[in-house]
């Protein structure tokens, strides 16, 4: 089966720096996502990780280990604008796609 | 400007009633796909497509027909609608995913209410 978990909300204060947990287990794995999404919006593409490691994009890095099933978004200097649902998903070896019940992040003044 | 259009945006209906939801796409992509999503659920892959008149089954398929006819067009069918299709749609689309080329771009949304 597929299944991915993320905490459903999160909280922090404008400034700080945030970590959203990803875990997955899936029957094929051809790279990890990361997408934002604000409320009444359609999401957008944040990050991409197909090998282990740290990509960085500017405030924000995700992280992943394949032999663990975990990724994690890092957002960095929090601005309010950041209060949004991220959104993680895996895509199988058919170019399909699996995502997680996203993450709702609040961040407060 | 590039991007995907759906249409209609917003439909109320009825069960039973047949009904298509256009995606559109002007960036010449060959990857295209439909989402729905629903509160706790997330987003749920219903079909995509790698190509034209190349089709895919995603999780959640049932009650569902797509096809792919051009490469810039993949309409969503619901043939006999029923309440539990009750949902938003996406649609989106992207290059031909390579490793590095793997972002997709979603449409607005259609918020579906079948009565």
């Amino acid at each position: 089966g597929q299944n991915i978990d993320q905490p459903t909300e999160m909280t922090a204060t404008e400034g700080a720096i945030v970590q959203i947990n990803c875990t997955y287990q899936t029957s094929g794995f051809n790279g990890l996502f990361w997408y934002q999404q604000h409320a009444g919006e359609a999401p957008t593409f944040l990050s991409y990780n197909v090998l282990d490691g740290l990509e960085e994009k500017g405030r924000f890095s995700s992280f992943l280990s394949r032999s663990k099933g975990y990724s994690y978004l890092l957002l960095k200097e929090l601005q309010m604008k950041d209060s949004a649902s991220y959104l993680c998903a895996v895509r199988g070896y058919g170019q399909n796609f699996v995502f997680g019940p996203g993450t709702r992040l609040s961040v407060l003044p | 400007e590039a991007q995907v259009t759906q249409n209609p945006r917003y439909l109320i209906t009825v069960t039973g009633k047949k009904l298509t939801v256009t995606c559109s796409q002007n960036m010449n992509h060959e990857y295209m796909s439909w989402y729905r999503q629903d509160p706790g659920l997330g987003l749920r892959q219903i079909y995509y497509s790698m190509n034209v008149e190349v089709t895919d089954k995603g999780d959640v398929p049932e009650g569902y027909k797509v096809s792919r006819k051009e490469k810039r067009n993949f309409p969503l069918i619901l043939e006999s609608p029923s309440p539990n299709q009750t949902s938003l749609y996406f649609c989106a689309s992207s290059p031909k995913p390579t490793r590095l080329i793997n972002e997709q771009f979603f449409g607005p949304g259609t918020r579906l209410t079948v009565l």
